[in-house]
């Protein structure tokens, strides 16, 4: 069954210290990957896709196929990347998109 | 240029109603998506529509439909409320499948 799952409900970091915001996802074919943020009273936004290998906002994630991954990185969190963050995986021509059950970050001062 | 839009943003019912939710998408996306928020489940797909054609289903009961119009605008209905249904409906549109999604503000489902 295709599936995208996020271990951690809350990571709590503070201002500075490194951020991995973990997401594995089950599917045998060539996934489309995403990560979307929630930031308080805000919609729901792309915040980057593996198939653009772009940084935004000093995240950056990188697909691992042999571990199945899509970890979302950043060197030195702020107190403003306080959000909830999902992984989402939309399998080829699917025309699907599977969200995992998220993770609240919080940025400690 | 507008972004999604959902109406309406809250809605109350109670339990054995039906209801029916609004997303107008973003001028020119022709792909809306329909997801359940919940706090414990994160997002759950419901359906996609394109050009009024519905081509992906999520794992919801038959109470759960929507349908989508020549204009994009896409509506959903739930049939026979549960408590269960209380979540927070979130519509997205795409220009294309696979492509990154702008999401609606959401409709607040409360059943009593």
């Amino acid at each position: 069954a295709q599936r995208v799952t996020q271990p951690e409900k809350l990571l709590s970091v503070f201002k500075g210290a490194p951020v991995e915001l973990k997401c594995n996802y089950s599917y045998s074919g060539s996934p489309e990957l995403f990560w979307y943020v929630q930031y308080s009273r805000q919609r729901l936004q792309l915040l980057l896709r593996h198939i653009s290998r772009e940084s935004i906002k000093g995240f950056t994630a990188d697909l691992n196929k042999g571990e199945t991954s899509f970890h979302l990185k950043k060197p030195f969190a702020q107190e403003e990347d306080s959000a909830m963050y999902y992984c989402a995986l939309t399998p080829s021509g699917t025309y699907k998109y599977i969200f995992g059950t998220g993770t609240r970050l919080k940025v400690l001062a | 240029k507008a972004g999604v839009t959902q109406t309406p943003r809250y809605l109350i019912k109670t339990r054995g109603q039906q209801v029916t939710l609004s997303c107008s998408p973003i001028s020119g996306h022709r792909s809306v998506s329909w997801y359940q928020q919940t706090p414990g489940q994160g997002l759950q797909f419901l359906f996609e529509y394109f050009s009024e054609t519905q081509r992906n289903k999520g794992n919801f009961p038959g109470r759960f439909s929507g349908r989508q119009f020549s204009n994009s605008r896409s509506e959903m209905n739930v049939s026979t409320l549960e408590l269960g249904d209380s979540a927070l409906y979130l519509c997205a549109s795409s220009l294309v499948q696979g492509e990154k999604l702008f999401f609606g503000s959401g409709t607040q489902l409360s059943v009593l």
